[in-house]
């Protein structure tokens, strides 16, 4: 148990469908990200909130829109997906961005499988 | 940008053996940290270990211990008396405003 919780586990969806993923952190931490982990490639870091606010997009495309409405819990909502889209997507959190030398916890993640 | 490489995909230890797992990385901070994360098949991260730039002493946790080589912007990881519950996918990255993994290596224990 690490502290951050993912839901659901797994979810397949259409092309067309729109669903969101969610985040849950109770270690009372002020960051937390969102990553997407992919067959064969490294972990890719998509969106860093800090204390609510969004700090970093890595130049993710706009069919994925997060969402962080307090510190304890970030969304990720998607639509329009395509079939590259499949991952495994994981959420973490830490302390806040600025102290960079405390740890990242991780959650389980979610398996997404776009049909 | 920092990117991080770890060249060896599998690699395999005996039980009770001793097995390194390389990383290098590239960036132009004087002052960063880096990780190393495992991913078992449950595919939950776990940290192994961490090490601040600026110390010149290798960081150790138990039979986990790394050897840091600043100047060939060099992380290996020494995993001592492997265990089989050791298995998984071993991830070194580096704190940026996230975090840049490598590609990752995968370790297999030999009983």
């Amino acid at each position: 148990e690490t502290g951050v919780t993912q839901t659901p586990r797994h979810l397949v969806m259409g092309m067309t469908n729109k669903k969101s993923l969610k985040c849950e952190q109770h270690l009372g931490h002020n960051a937390m990200y969102w990553y997407k982990q992919s067959a064969k490639k490294p972990l890719e870091l998509m969106f860093v909130y800090n204390f609510k606010e969004q700090t970093e997009n890595n130049s993710v495309p706009s069919r994925f829109s997060p969402e962080c409405p307090n510190s304890s819990h970030l969304f990720l909502h998607l639509h329009t997906l395509q079939p590259e889209d499949s991952a495994l997507y994981l959420c973490a959190s830490s302390l806040h961005t600025g102290k960079r030398n405390q740890p990242q916890h991780f959650g389980d993640g979610t398996r997404l499988s776009i049909l | 940008a920092q990117t991080v490489t770890q060249s060896q995909p599998e690699m395999s230890v005996q039980e009770a053996e001793t097995v390194t797992l390389s990383c290098t990385y590239d960036t132009s901070e004087s002052d960063y940290y880096l990780f190393w994360y495992k991913q078992p098949p449950s595919r939950q991260m776990i940290l192994v270990i961490r090490q601040e730039a600026y110390k010149q002493q290798n960081a150790t946790e138990n039979r986990f211990s790394v050897n840091f080589q600043k100047a060939a912007k060099s992380f290996s990881l020494k995993i001592s008396d492997s265990q089989l519950g050791d298995a998984a996918m071993y991830f070194c990255a580096y704190r940026s405003a996230g975090l840049t993994f490598g590609e990752g290596t995968q370790l297999t224990v030999n009983p």
